[in-house]
């Protein structure tokens, strides 16, 4: 069974530096690309940039470029979404999904639960 | 404001039918066939319902279906249970690698 499994709940101040992570199981990433994507406080979903595990080939959403590092482990197996110097406005649930592609497209079919980031001082 | 438009809540009695629309434009939902659907218990990671516009995945109930319309996208699910009782959003690609999500919609089942 796939599952994405994405690290706790982060309370950031700002300014402070922070990396969540999403691990697949088993080989679940394996010839996949997994996006990153966010959910601010009553706020719809935002899809912030994806990365292939395999290489880290990676692209990013325009509101997400130099704002955020997606990056994956050596391994594959693991994601990451990172920030430098985070902001109060950067508050809010981040989602891993795995995408799914295909000759004609793609789309996310597995999710992570999600990882509550609040920055506060 | 998101992307995508859907109405923020709607309800309906167990047994009835219901539709909620995601509204796009022609650069996403209206370009491409790849509208998905996601049920989205809080707490709970989202789960695929639809792909490609009106696919059901394996395992998905099929009183879940999608359509599609120009630039609009309909989920409806019949014969409404109480464990249908979610979070609904749609998302559709939107070229250069780029996906575009609706706000959500919250069904209560009465």
């Amino acid at each position: 069974e796939v599952q994405l499994v994405q690290s706790g709940t982060e309370v950031k101040q700002p300014g402070e530096s922070l990396k969540i992570s999403c691990q697949g199981s088993g080989d679940s990433f394996i010839a996949h690309w997994v996006g990153w994507v966010r959910q601010k406080p009553g706020r719809g979903l935002e899809w912030m940039g994806i990365i292939y595990p395999g290489d880290s080939e990676t692209r990013y959403g325009p509101s997400f470029e130099g704002q955020v590092t997606i990056s994956a482990d050596k391994s594959g197996s693991t994601t990451y979404l990172q920030w430098s110097s985070l902001k109060a406005s950067d508050t809010a649930i981040y989602y891993c999904a795995r995408l799914v592609s295909f000759t004609w497209g793609y789309y996310f079919d597995y999710w992570g639960r999600g990882t509550l980031v609040t920055v506060s001082s | 404001q998101s992307a995508l438009t859907q109405p923020a809540s709607v309800s309906g009695s167990p047994g009835q039918s219901i539709t909620i629309s995601c509204t796009g434009t022609t650069s996403d939902i209206g370009s491409y066939n790849l509208v998905s659907w996601y049920q989205h218990h809080p707490g709970k990671a989202p789960q695929l319902i639809i792909h490609e516009d009106s696919e059901r995945p394996s395992g998905v109930s099929n009183r879940f279906s999608g359509s599609k319309s120009a630039n609009t996208s309909s989920l409806t699910i019949s014969g409404l249970q109480a464990e249908d009782e979610a979070v609904y959003f749609c998302c559709s690609y939107s070229g250069g690698y780029t996906w575009v999500f609706g706000g959500g919609t919250k069904l209560t089942v009465l």
